[in-house]
């Protein structure tokens, strides 16, 4: 298979710990994408990458979160001190890179988190 | 504010008949895409279909086919020949040139019945 990967599907945490999330994108993809999506609503945008650059980041984004992708292919998504309101699917996403949205993303089957 | 509203948090439809699915968006943008995404219950999201606005067609991907309505801001799916296979929740996003990120709706869940 060589859609988007994502690791690990599931992930229980206590408050206050400190998660990580993988993300494999397609290869030869360029863009790469982070997304939260919260019980009965839709994605919200995160975060992106252009190869290694990370070109934005959302208001969502507080200074717990940190994302990477070292070498332009897989990414990780960190949480530190995890909260209760962080508890939500991430979902990632790739997409090879053409300028204005012209090509499409191709979207990972997530991450669930549940911070207790 | 950049929205994306579907005012139908659930639809059905009887297998065989078709369906159609509402959304409507508001940015001030001339440069944008509209996006159709499914979302089955295994939750890897699906492109469905996609509609550049600048063309004024409505852009058609086998049973699926779009209402794009520009001036109105709305952008409706509609599904022929309803499978069970469709059943999902649909969601209905736009993304402004250049931006690169998705802009999505809160979802519409569509059950399917046999």
């Amino acid at each position: 298979d060589t859609g988007v990967s994502q690791n690990p599907r599931h992930k229980i945490t206590k408050r206050g710990q400190n998660v990580t999330f993988r993300c494999d994108p397609i290869s030869e993809h360029n863009r790469l994408y982070w997304y939260r999506q919260t019980l009965g609503q839709g994605p919200e945008f995160l975060t992106y990458f252009q190869n290694e650059a990370q070109l934005e980041k959302s208001r969502l984004l507080s200074d717990r979160f940190s994302a990477e992708r070292p070498k332009g292919s897989f990414s990780t998504l960190e949480i530190q001190r995890t909260e209760q309101g962080d508890s939500a699917m991430y979902l990632c996403a790739s997409s090879l890179g053409a300028r204005g949205g012209t090509d499409t993303q191709y979207f990972g089957p997530g991450t669930r988190l549940t911070v207790l | 504010a950049q929205t994306v509203t579907q005012s139908q948090p659930e639809m059905s439809v009887q297998e065989a008949e078709t369906v159609t699915l509402s959304c409507t968006y508001d940015t001030s943008e001339s440069d944008y895409y509209l996006f159709w995404y499914k979302q089955p219950p295994s939750r890897q999201m699906i492109l469905v279909i996609r509609q550049e606005a600048y063309k004024q067609q409505n852009a058609t991907e086998n049973r699926f086919s779009v209402n794009f309505q520009k001036a109105a801001k709305s952008f409706s799916l509609k599904i022929s020949d309803s499978q069970l296979g469709d059943a999902a929740m649909y969601f209905c996003a736009y993304l402004i040139y250049n931006t690169d990120k998705l802009i999505f709706g809160t979802g519409t869940r569509l059950q399917v019945f046999p």
